[in-house]
């Protein structure tokens, strides 16, 4: 199975600051065919069900403020909360899509600072 | 609209057996595979596996298979979970999941149901 580590487990960010997370897969999630990363970013927030956020690595779901941005390739990952909100508190993971079974990241709580 | 519908909250003791549903609405079921999720409490999001209503093809991840059972019916747009033998370590809320299908491969998670909080206790 592919490992999928996050960091920090969690992190306390000022309210307008950035938040950055990390995401390393076990193995690549590029597909050199189309050029694309099979990872998404999702959001949940305390009680509710998880929400898309980020796939294909960078590109942001539908409704997603622009303050959140996914990057990286391959193996490494980011998703970045620029200019932190209070509704933006809650975990969030990474899955990749690559193979089954589609594991997630074991999660990284944002708090407010 | 588009949604997920999740059967309700169930209360069991262990030994018994359970099935839980998930209703899509408001979208075409060819495009999507439908996968199950489980959240421990207080834990992480594990995938348990997923199903093409059309055709009844169905995959586990391996910390599943033989556990649990994924079925569906297309002709009403549900796919269930199913247990044989409930254990106390199932309880978890269990959510619904729905992820595009490109035809070669199925997609990431880009609809979820609001859950089914299953406890198992004597």
């Amino acid at each position: 199975d592919i490992v999928l580590t996050q960091s920090p487990d969690s992190l306390a960010v000022s309210l307008g600051e950035r938040a950055t997370i990390n995401c390393k897969s076990s193995q690549s999630l590029l597909y050199s065919s189309n050029n694309k990363n099979y990872l998404a970013w999702y959001q949940q927030q305390p009680g509710q069900p998880p929400k898309l956020l980020i796939y294909w690595a960078s590109t942001r779901a539908s409704g997603v403020p622009d303050r959140f941005s996914g990057s990286g390739s391959a193996t490494d990952f980011t998703l970045t909360i620029t200019s932190l909100r209070a509704e933006d508190v809650a975990v969030y993971y990474c899955q990749h899509y690559w193979t089954t079974p589609r594991t997630f990241g074991q999660g990284t709580k944002v708090e407010i600072k | 609209e588009v949604q997920l519908v999740q059967s309700g909250a169930e209360v069991k003791k262990p030994g018994e057996s359970l099935k839980i549903s998930c209703k899509g609405s408001g979208f075409r079921l060819s495009d999507y595979w439908f996968g199950w999720v489980r959240q421990m409490p207080g834990k992480g999001l594990e995938w348990m596996g997923i199903i093409n209503l059309a055709d009844s093809d169905t995959i586990y991840s391996p910390s599943f298979q033989g556990q649990v059972t994924i079925s569906g019916d297309k002709s009403i747009s549900t796919a269930y979970l199913q247990w044989n033998s409930l254990k106390a370590s199932d309880t978890a809320m269990y959510y619904c999941a729905r992820q595009p299908y490109y035809g070669d491969y199925v997609g990431f998670v880009d609809l979820w149901g609001r859950g089914t909080l299953v406890t198992v206790s004597s």
